[in-house]
């Protein structure tokens, strides 16, 4: 079951704020969000497991609510080099469910 | 991630050819998934593999497609009799165990079916 992922899209100007939410019908194990430039391979940011924590890279940063089932990446005075794909991945918390499903993406667009 | 090797980066075949993609993992991993990409897509699960072992082939179609990773040497995706759909990019993912830490991906192999 793939994740979800909102919004599809989001246009930011340069220092401004944006949130991508990334939601499961399944109990999650592990929340794994990556972003793609076109053209490009998938880039790992970070991995969130259960828990609720929340981790930070650069002025990216991304929270997990275990109950929820939910996770959300917070771009933070977005910079023109954000612009991309933004994919989360999970694995659920089912026994024998290993894989890691990616949900539809993300399409940030950072302009200056 | 410059550690996860996939070769080749481009190829084209012919409708009914065999098309085989490998990946080798980065050094110390032992499990690779594969994933299919379409133009303007996500990332669409194909199949999780351990050495020597399949974990998953879920989102493996039933027909055509086979995936190994043997003991020794790369993963290797083959796609028999290709048609035209089977155009996308094919990428994997290498990681150190199942207990899920992070997955790396290689830089892809473009498939076009012609």
């Amino acid at each position: 079951q793939q994740p979800v992922q909102s919004p599809q899209a989001v246009i930011l100007r340069e220092g401004e704020d944006a949130v991508i939410n990334c939601s499961s019908s399944k109990a999650l194990y592990s929340v794994h969000w990556y972003r793609q430039k076109h053209g490009e391979a998938p880039v790992f940011l970070m991995i969130l497991l259960k828990g609720g924590e929340q981790k930070g890279h650069d002025k990216i940063s991304a929270s997990f609510n275990e109950k929820k089932q939910q996770s959300s990446l917070y771009l933070t005075a977005s910079q023109l080099s954000y612009s991309g794909t933004y994919f989360c991945g999970t694995v659920s918390g089912e026994l024998d469910d290993y894989k890691l499903s990616f949900g539809a993406g993300t399409t940030v667009t950072v302009r200056a | 991630n410059a550690g996860v090797m996939q070769n080749p980066r481009h190829l084209v075949r012919r409708r009914g050819q065999e098309a085989r993609l490998r990946c080798s993992p980065m050094k110390g991993h032992s499990h690779v998934y594969w994933y299919r990409q379409l133009p303007e897509e996500g990332l669409k699960f194909m199949v999780y593999l351990q050495k020597e072992n399949i974990i998953d082939e879920s989102g493996m179609p039933k027909e055509r497609f086979s995936a190994e990773f043997p003991k020794e040497g790369p993963s290797i995706l083959r796609i028999q009799q290709v048609v035209r759909g089977d155009s996308a990019a094919y990428f994997c993912a290498s990681s150190p165990g199942r207990e899920t830490v992070e997955a790396f991906f290689g830089q892809g192999t473009r498939l076009t079916v012609v």
